[in-house]
């Protein structure tokens, strides 16, 4: 199957500083990705459709000029968490959505903690 | 706008017991819907898909079910174990993927 690989892993950083999440195709051309964060104990929750070589589709209430997503190439889309705040430390992960009929596969999944 | 919903939101049976784990969706026109599992403060594991034209699929102890037009899925779990702890998702697939509220397993032997 599809393989995804998200970077990095976990991270913490300082409050107003920027974490830029990727995730990677490693075995197939990802025109589209969907970026998910997911806060303790709750669901997933959708954020942004990422694009190939076009702007992404953001969901209502998702604050597009601070969670920044770049999808320039069809191997790689990324997620910059601008100017983060404690409020923004939660679980982010990103999902390839090649075809609307098949499985859907997921990167390993980014805790962030901003302190 | 779609909406999953996940009945219970937790459960906490002995080892042994067969389980039955409820996904509801406002919006019928899917393409599929998938059942995952999710360990604590670990990512996704993909149990069973079922396409939108199927009506259910097995995989070992696990079979999911799928009623498009009532919008409702249902995972089993035969035989459980203190091993299938863990929350479990349904995410249904439209021209996104949207997840359910989830249900907290806990298994105890």
């Amino acid at each position: 199957g599809a393989v995804v690989s998200q970077h990095p892993s976990w991270v913490i950083c300082k409050s107003g500083t920027s974490v830029k999440i990727e995730c990677r195709s490693l075995d197939f051309q990802a025109t589209t990705m969907f970026w998910y964060r997911q806060f303790p104990k709750q669901s997933l929750m959708l954020m942004a459709t990422s694009n190939e070589g076009s702007k992404a589709t953001y969901e209502q209430g998702v604050e597009k000029d601070k969670f920044l997503i770049n999808h320039a190439s069809l191997t790689l889309s990324t997620l910059t968490v601008t100017s983060a705040h404690p409020e923004d430390s939660s679980f982010y992960i990103c999902s390839e959505a090649a075809r609307g009929n098949t499985e859907a596969f997921f990167g390993q999944g980014t805790r962030l903690t901003v302190v | 706008k779609q909406e999953v919903t996940q009945i219970p939101a937790a459960l906490s049976v002995p080892e042994g017991e067969n389980l039955v784990l409820n996904c509801s969706f406002t919006d019928s026109a899917i393409y599929n819907l998938q059942w995952f599992r999710q360990d604590p403060g670990k990512g996704l594991t993909s149990l069973l898909l079922i396409q939108s034209s199927q009506r259910e699929q097995t995989s070992g102890r696990l079979n999911a079910s799928l009623d498009k037009s009532s919008g409702r899925s249902t995972l089993y779990i035969a035989a459980s174990q203190p091993g299938d702890s863990a929350t479990y998702l349904c995410a249904v697939r439209t021209d996104k993927l949207i997840f359910g509220t989830g249900t907290r397993l806990q298994v105890f032997p």
